[in-house]
């Protein structure tokens, strides 16, 4: 079956400026979670949903958010975006939640602040 | 939050050596987890660890969950090329996850 795909695969934006990455989950999976990764603090826990409602929130501030739908899709969003932001930007989904042993991943979202 | 301390950062090994690194924390954690990233591709989970003393292997992969729960390690067998990636540690407990900052490990055949 199909993996968990994130769309786009590459983003370019400036300071200012939001986006949104989305995020299918394999076929079945109703939770997902989202991570940021850079050079500097690595890998880095979101946030995670399960039947469309936000289960558990890392360190992050509110500029960052997101969102599932009932097809357990997910979209992310970053508003205001800071150089700091620039990250591969992580999606991964399992069939329920606080299960991170049975994660699977996505290739992932580059996103780069100009 | 503090991420997980992982060493080494880096390593090249010849093919066929044996390799290890590990990842140690202040806290204690209920879950050690073991990844791999390779270029353009998320991170592909390679071994779980559930219980202190816990030793698990996977093909030419063994990791350990540290007695203390504060710390695990991995060890690669008979390394070959397509070994190269970078390999990441991860401790859950309690719906918080903490990450290593990766070991790139560099195979030359």
């Amino acid at each position: 079956k199909a993996g968990v795909t994130q769309t786009p695969r590459y983003l370019i934006k400036t300071r200012g400026q939001q986006v949104t990455l989305s995020c299918s989950p394999i076929s079945g999976h109703r939770s997902v979670s989202w991570y940021q990764q850079t050079p500097g603090q690595g890998l880095q826990f979101l946030f995670e949903y399960f039947s469309e409602t936000q289960r558990n929130k890392g360190n992050f501030p509110g500029r960052f958010s997101g969102r599932q739908f009932s097809n357990s899709r997910s979209e992310m969003n970053v508003s205001t975006l800071e150089l700091g932001d620039s990250a591969l930007y992580l999606c991964a989904s399992s069939l329920e939640a606080g299960l991170p042993y049975e994660q699977y991943f996505g290739p992932g979202t580059r996103l780069t602040v100009t | 939050g503090q991420q997980l301390n992982q060493s080494p950062q880096s390593m090249f090994i010849q093919e066929g050596e044996d390799v290890s690194m590990n990842c140690t924390s202040s806290s204690i954690f209920n879950t050690w987890l073991w990844y791999k990233q390779e270029p353009g591709e998320g991170p592909v989970l390679l071994i779980a660890l559930y219980k202190a003393g816990e030793l698990t292997s996977n093909g030419r992969l063994t990791a350990q969950f540290g007695i203390t729960r504060k710390d695990s390690f991995l060890n690669i067998s008979a390394s070959i090329p397509s070994d190269v990636g970078i390999y990441f540690c991860a401790g859950y407990n309690n719906n918080d996850m903490r990450f290593g900052a990766g070991t790139r490990l560099t195979v030359k055949p």
